[in-house]
């Protein structure tokens, strides 16, 4: 069965470190999500990516994150310089039509930022 | 006022229990709702896709959408031990799809 799937499974950085997420979304999908959920908090959405562009972005994206699908399977999310409260679980997901399909998750990247 | 509200729980219940969970939101706009089930520390695992007013059955799940009471339940028969993880409803709140998530209702089944 396709899955969502994310690396690394753990990051542990220095608070100033630039990160990058990795995620390699369901093959025929063509909506790309970033969400975040801190320890005991609802899952947030960040970013949706389509057509190769953002489409949407929250409050929390704000200029030290970036997004990006180098190539025709991987999507990163990029954290500029890494802050305390940037700790957190990271999500992907990806839909095959937007709001019109559901939506599926990858197994997560726990950053933790020392 | 919360676009998507959800008990927190902790909901228990004994093996076998018909489990039931629920949701609100605010916007009759919205239309699809889903059911993720989360294991600590995973990722959000799709149970159930619904489109508007009425019920869904896959397996011993049951999705129902009430629009008229903004009310989305999850039902759960013969519950499992396996069963005890965080239910998170969620519905797409713009064309992107993205998603807005209730705080979620941890389950606990005991055996």
């Amino acid at each position: 069965e396709p899955e969502v799937t994310q690396t690394p499974s753990h990051q542990v950085t220095q608070m100033g470190q630039e990160v990058i997420l990795r995620c390699v979304p369901i093959s025929n999908h063509l909506y790309f999500y970033w969400y975040r959920q801190i320890l005991g908090q609802k899952v947030e959405f960040l970013v949706s990516f389509y057509n190769n562009e953002i489409s949407e972005k929250s409050e929390i994206f704000d200029d030290q994150f970036s997004v990006e699908r180098p190539d025709g399977s991987n999507f990163t999310l990029k954290i500029r310089s890494t802050k305390l409260e940037d700790s957190a679980m990271y999500f992907c997901a990806s839909s095959e039509d937007g709001m019109n399909t559901e939506a599926f998750f990858g197994q997560g990247t726990r950053l933790t930022v020392v | 006022q919360k676009e998507v509200e959800q008990d927190p729980g902790p909901l228990s219940v004994p093996e076998g229990a018909i489990v039931s969970l629920n949701c609100t939101y605010s916007n009759s706009a919205f239309q699809y709702f889903m059911w993720y089930r989360q294991y600590s520390r995973k990722g959000p695992e799709l149970l159930m896709y619904t489109y508007s007013s009425g019920n869904k059955e896959d397996g011993r799940f049951t999705a129902q959408v009430d629009k008229s009471s903004k009310y989305i339940s999850l039902f759960i028969r013969d519950s499992q031990p396996s069963d005890s993880a965080t239910y998170l409803c969620a519905t797409p709140s713009s064309n992107t799809g993205k998603l807005i998530f209730g705080q979620g209702t941890t389950l606990q089944v005991k055996p």
